[in-house]
């Protein structure tokens, strides 16, 4: 079946620490992939995204993503971690069958210890 | 430019109500997005409208509608709320649709709670 899983629900890192958050998906061909933070009481912000390629995309606020199709992943990592970066993380796919639609995965919680 | 903006901020209805959720695009976008947003199921899509016509839909059941005025502003529509209404409701402006961009920016949605 047709997925994206992020199997981290909560992820906790200490202020400077480097951050990996992962994300697998489940299509038969490539999609179109992205990564949204959310902060608390607001929308979705998009980091970065991947179309083709390129496998290593650069984003905003520091962060960047790797593609590697042979594990179907797409791994959101930034260096070192700040305290303002605390939120939920969302990988989304846009599949490519002309349903022209985004399917996100369940979200992990990033907590920044001081 | 401004954001999208979406209202009201929160909402609270009786099951067996209907309500109506607002989004306001950004200036010169065409395409609006619905998504909803709860602990047990995620976020998923809504539907998408695109000059007035809903180009894409979700499984949703048809109590959820929406439309979209000739200035890109859009509405969405629940019909006899259930419990299960309750959720965060996003909304995301498009310049173009999302059959040819997924450029999308998303409000700060609508938080409908269902009593």
């Amino acid at each position: 079946a047709q997925s994206v899983t992020q199997p981290d629900i909560h992820i906790t890192v200490s202020e400077g620490a480097s951050l990996e958050l992962r994300c697998n998906y489940s299509y038969g061909a490539t999609p179109y992939l992205f990564w949204y933070v959310q902060s608390p009481g607001q929308g979705l912000q998009l980091l970065l995204k991947y179309f083709s390629g390129d496998t290593l995309v650069q984003g905003i606020k520091g962060f960047e993503a790797e593609f590697k199709r042979s594990q179907s992943s797409f791994n959101l990592r930034k260096p070192s971690v700040h305290w303002s970066d605390a939120a939920e993380y969302f990988c989304a796919v846009a599949p490519m069958d002309s349903s022209y639609k985004l399917i996100f995965g369940s979200g992990t919680r990033l907590l920044v210890r001081p | 430019k401004a954001g999208v903006t979406q209202t009201p901020r929160y909402l609270i209805k009786t099951r067996g109500q209907q309500v109506t959720l607002s989004c306001s695009p950004i200036s010169g976008h065409r395409s609006v997005s619905w998504y909803q947003q709860t602990p047990g199921q995620g976020l998923q899509f809504l539907f998408e409208y695109f000059s007035e016509t809903q180009r894409n839909k979700g499984n949703f059941p048809g109590r959820f509608s929406g439309r979209q005025f000739s200035n890109s502003r859009s509405e969405m529509n629940v019909s006899t709320l259930e419990l299960g209404d309750s959720a965060l409701y996003l909304c995301a402006s498009s310049p173009r649709g999302l059959a040819e961009t997924y450029e999308q920016y998303f409000g700060p949605g609508t938080r409908l709670t269902v009593t």
